[in-house]
C-alpha cells in the first residue's frame, strides 16, 4: 500500500517561509496528482494545492500569492513552500494522493499522518 | 466558494447503534462528494466517493447517499473502531476543493 510521510520543521517564525517535503513509498509518484491539505487547530481542513508529477500546479486562490509546490521524481518526493507565515498558518499539514479511476477523481485516497506546524517567535 | 455544513457537530451513540451524519452544500455539487474518517493522530481515510461508492476495503456497514445539496453518511451498526471524526469533501467546484467542518462520533 502506498505510504506518504511529511517532513520539515515543527516551528516557524512569523514572516518566515515554511518548507515541507512529502516522501512517497511503496508506489511511484509518476502519473498521479499530489496535494497538500492543512487542518488548523479545532477547525476543518483546507486544500492548499495540487501538483502533477510533471510539475503542473493548481493552488487555492486564498493562498496562491504565498504558495509554491515542486516535485522531484528521482526521489519520489514533492514539496511545499509557504512564505510570509503568520499565526493563522498554524496547522497540521498533510500530504495526500489524488484518487484516480482512469482519470483524476479529485478525492484523496492516500494521506500522510500529518506534521504539526506552529508559527511563533 | 462551495461551503459544506456538517451536522450534528457531535453525535453520542453506543456500539451497535445506527449513525446518521449529514453534509449540506451551499449549492449543488451534483454527486461529487466524498466522506473521510479520521482518528486522533492518524491520516484521514477515504470511505465514500461520488456520494455513494465505497472505497476499496471499506466495510459494508458504511453507506453514502444523496445528491445536489443534501448528503448522508450512514453507519448501520457502530463498531468500537468507528468512533472518530468524519468529514465530507466536494470536488464539484474544481479546482477549489472544500471540506466540511466535521462530525465527531463519540461513545455515549
Amino acid at each position: 500500500q502506498v505510504q506518504l510521510q511529511e517532513s520539515g520543521p515543527g516551528l516557524v517564525k512569523p514572516a518566515e517561509t515554511l518548507s515541507l517535503t512529502c516522501s512517497v513509498s511503496r508506489g511511484s509518484i509518476s502519473n498521479y496528482y499530489w496535494s497538500w491539505i492543512r487542518q488548523p487547530p479545532g477547525r476543518g481542513m483546507q486544500w492548499i494545492g495540487f501538483i502533477y508529477y510533471t510539475g503542473r500546479t493548481n493552488y487555492n486562490p486564498s493562498l496562491k500569492s504565498r504558495v509554491s509546490m515542486s516535485v522531484d521524481t528521482s526521489k519520489n518526493q514533492f514539496s511545499l513552500k509557504l512564505n510570509s507565515m503568520t499565526a493563522a498558518d498554524t496547522a497540521v499539514y498533510h500530504c495526500a494522493r489524488v484518487m484516480t479511476y482512469g482519470y483524476p477523481a479529485w478525492y484523496f485516497d492516500y494521506w500522510g499522518q500529518g506534521i504539526p506546524v506552529s508559527v511563533s517567535s | 466558494e462551495f461551503v459544506l455544513t456538517q451536522s450534528p457537530a457531535t453525535l453520542s451513540l453506543s456500539p451497535g447503534e445506527r449513525a446518521t451524519l449529514s453534509c449540506r452544500a451551499s449549492q449543488s455539487v451534483n454527486n461529487y462528494l466524498a466522506w473521510y474518517q479520521q482518528k486522533p493522530g492518524q491520516a484521514p481515510r477515504l470511505l465514500i466517493y461520488d456520494a455513494s461508492n465505497r472505497a476499496p476495503d471499506i466495510p459494508a456497514r458504511f453507506s453514502g447517499s444523496g445528491s445536489g445539496t443534501d448528503f448522508t453518511l450512514t453507519i448501520s451498526s457502530l463498531e468500537p473502531e468507528d468512533f472518530a471524526v468524519y468529514y465530507c469533501q466536494q470536488r464539484s467546484d474544481w479546482p477549489l476543493l472544500t471540506f466540511g467542518g466535521g462530525t465527531k462520533v463519540e461513545i455515549k
